[in-house]
């Protein structure tokens, strides 16, 4: 099993371009969620997801969008990139179970908007 | 609104002495509670989890938790340091009312040599 990927590893856009991270998962997993790290901050939960055409809005949503179509894909996309963006990316998968099993990470994307 | 609470940005101890990392929570309903690990340049990788039952949890790497309803904690500790156990350390939340799992700020642990 490859785990959670995530493409690319680094990013680097102008303000107002769009991009799309992408985060693909090999577990059969049912969640999936994303979050941006920024020093100080922490992890902050941008949209997850609890099954394909489910997705819902954590604390930090402005600015992305989500979808999923497939159990193993959930992109996130950036539709005008702002420097507030700047950002390391994580996407993580977990089997529902009642929300009790573990978070799985993908590798992470470093994103910075000039 | 769910939230987590990481009080020390950063801790220090010295090797072969006993650690603790402090985390409290706010949620409605039962806590499900998380600790994860991040070394440098890492994606995050899972120490321990509380769901029920007993309120001591062990996990990974000779960490364990303990798991306070009255005091809404969940501090994370291990009996001797090791050099290796320097790195940056999550708590995380989960109501069994909703799906969403909230981080907190996160605690850089130092072990000095």
């Amino acid at each position: 099993n490859a785990g959670v990927t995530q493409t690319p590893k680094f990013q680097v856009l102008k303000t107002g371009q769009s991009m799309t991270l992408q985060c693909a998962q090999d577990m059969n997993h049912e969640y999936m969620s994303w979050y941006r790290q920024d020093p100080g901050m922490g992890l902050r939960l941008i949209h997850y997801s609890v099954g394909a055409g489910i997705t819902d809005q954590g604390e930090v949503p402005n600015g992305y969008n989500v979808s999923r179509s497939t159990t193993e894909d959930f992109p996130l996309r950036l539709l005008s990139a702002a420097p507030s963006q700047t950002s390391v990316y994580f996407c993580a998968s977990s089997a529902i179970a009642g929300g009790t099993d573990t978070q799985y990470f993908g590798p992470g994307t470093r994103l910075t908007v000039l | 609104a769910q939230s987590v609470a990481q009080p020390e940005d950063q801790v220090n101890v010295a090797e072969g002495n006993p650690l603790t990392v402090k985390c409290t929570y706010s949620v409605s309903g039962n806590p499900y509670l998380f600790w994860y690990v991040q070394y440098p340049n890492r994606g995050l990788q899972f120490l321990l989890k509380y769901i029920t039952g007993d309120n001591l949890v062990k996990g990974s790497y000779g960490f364990e938790a303990e798991f306070n309803k009255s005091q809404t904690s969940f501090h994370l500790k291990k009996p001797s340091a090791l050099v290796s156990d320097s790195a940056l350390y999550f708590c995380a939340v989960r109501s069994a009312a909703n799906d969403k799992i909230i981080f907190g700020k996160g605690t850089r642990l130092h072990i000095l040599p």
